[in-house]
């Protein structure tokens, strides 16, 4: 049972390069939600979604995108990197129906020059 | 108006010594639930402990406590005989209304440094 997974754990992307951060997660849990987290703040949600082919807005959602197409994998896609974006980002999943406990991937240090 | 305060944002505790983290929040929903998530210098998020609105006790999972007090909207993380390893950044989340879709909204975390 592997949880949920972040790939990759590094990035360096130049100003304006697009790329997707992948999160999987093997729990069958319809929610799962994106996080950023940048010092001196608590996580920040940049999108979420309830079950596949569903996703929200979170706080902070400019600049992101997101899809649904499985359970499992929820990837995050940022269009055109921007040094603001520079971050370490979470992906987590919980289920709707038991327990409150949101599960959390290793994160990903994203780094825009 | 801050949802969830957390008023320190670094603490040195000598080890072996209890430890109060302090959480304060802010709802009008008479459901809710507090979480507390400790963050090691590793970087992952682990879950601790949950406490409900509606929960009759105060939550306990093992060294861990919650001292939950709804008149004063405070959820304190308590650490009973701290250890090295306590040493993280350590975050109040609450969740707001009854829909299972809630979404979570987080403090900034405090810095808790054990002292040997």
């Amino acid at each position: 049972n592997a949880g949920v997974t972040q790939t990759p754990k590094f990035q360096v992307l130049k100003t304006g390069q697009s790329m997707t951060l992948q999160c999987a997660q093997d729990m069958n849990h319809e929610y799962m939600s994106w996080y950023r987290q940048d010092p001196g703040m608590g996580l920040r949600l940049i999108h979420y979604s309830v079950g596949a082919g569903i996703t929200d807005q979170g706080e902070v959602p400019n600049g992101y995108n997101v899809s649904r197409s499985t359970t499992e994998d929820f990837p995050l896609r940022l269009l055109s990197a921007a040094p603001s974006q520079t971050s370490v980002y979470f992906c987590a999943s919980r289920s709707l129906t038991s327990s409150y406990e949101q599960y959390f991937g290793p994160g990903t240090r994203l780094t825009v020059t | 108006a801050q949802k969830i305060t957390q008023t320190q944002p670094g603490m040195f505790v000598q080890e072996k010594e209890a430890v109060t983290l302090d959480c304060t929040y802010d709802t009008s929903d008479p459901s809710y639930g507090l979480f507390w998530y400790k963050q090691p210098s590793s970087g992952e998020m682990i879950f601790l402990i949950y406490q409900g609105s509606y929960d009759q006790q105060n939550a306990t999972e093992g060294r861990y406590s919650l001292n939950f007090q709804k008149a004063r909207k405070s959820a304190n993380l308590v650490i009973s005989a701290s250890q090295l390893g306590d040493s993280a950044m350590y975050f109040c989340a609450m969740r707001e209304g009854a829909d299972s879709n809630y979404q979570l909204i987080w403090g900034a975390g405090t810095k808790l440094i054990i002292k040997p």
